[in-house]
């Protein structure tokens, strides 16, 4: 089945630096990737929808500028968060659509963002 | 704007009955449903989805149901087991690759 790989599982920073998310598509190949935000108890929010070769659509309230996506490839699209801030603190989670299986979305495994 | 809701936060039953998750959403254009399942520090996994062609849809220990007229959709899992301890979302397609999730209802199966 399709497997998305998402690194590093776990991150801690200290505020103002900027960190760096990867999310690939091991088995398949994914013009487009989605990129989640999950705070405690809550529901997934969408952040922003990354298109390989173009750039980023962002959700309504959410900074670009901040929330750096870069979809170079078929097979990766990164996530940084630039200036971190402790309100950054996070579970950010990548999605990808495998074209070959309709509508399926396959989800990464998830990285804990902390900033300290 | 339009998103996908659940009716309940938390939903404990025993093991080895039957659990119902329901989940009501409000675009009525939407045509394809996901049910997913977040255990604790983990991405969601997909457990079935449903087209809105179609009302009921069955896999292993699962089935989905969707009631267009109402616009509410459920979960049943038979035969619950400790594994399925987690909290499971609906997922909604909006078109244009969009996934709106509700919010979440917390399963606890008690032994």
């Amino acid at each position: 089945g399709a497997v998305v790989s998402q690194h590093p599982s776990r991150v801690i920073c200290k505020s103002g630096t900027s960190v760096k998310i990867e999310c690939r598509s091991l088995d398949f190949q994914a013009t487009t990737m989605f990129w989640y935000r999950q705070f405690p108890k809550q529901s997934l929010m969408l952040m922003a929808t990354s298109n390989e070769g173009s750039k980023a659509t962002y959700e309504q309230g959410v900074e670009k500028d901040k929330f750096l996506i870069n979809h170079a490839s078929l097979t990766l699209s990164t996530l940084t968060v630039t200036s971190a801030h402790p309100e950054d603190s996070s579970f950010y989670i990548c999605s990808a659509r495998d074209s070959r299986r309709g509508d399926g979305y396959t989800f990464g495994s998830g990285t804990r963002l902390t900033v300290v | 704007g339009e998103s996908v809701g659940l009716h309940l936060p938390t939903l404990s039953v025993q093991e080895g009955d039957n659990s119902i998750i329901n989940c009501a959403y409000s675009n009525s254009a939407s045509d394809y449903f996901i049910w997913y399942k977040q255990e604790s520090g983990k991405g969601p996994q997909f457990i079935i989805d449903i087209r809105s062609n179609m009302d009921k849809r069955q896999g292993q220990r699962v089935t989905v149901l969707l009631n267009k007229t109402v616009k509410h959709l459920s979960l049943q899992i038979a035969a619950t087991q400790p594994g399925d301890s987690a909290v499971y979302f609906c997922a909604e397609n909006q078109g244009a690759q969009k996934l709106v999730f509700g919010q979440g209802t917390r399963l606890t199966i008690n032994p």
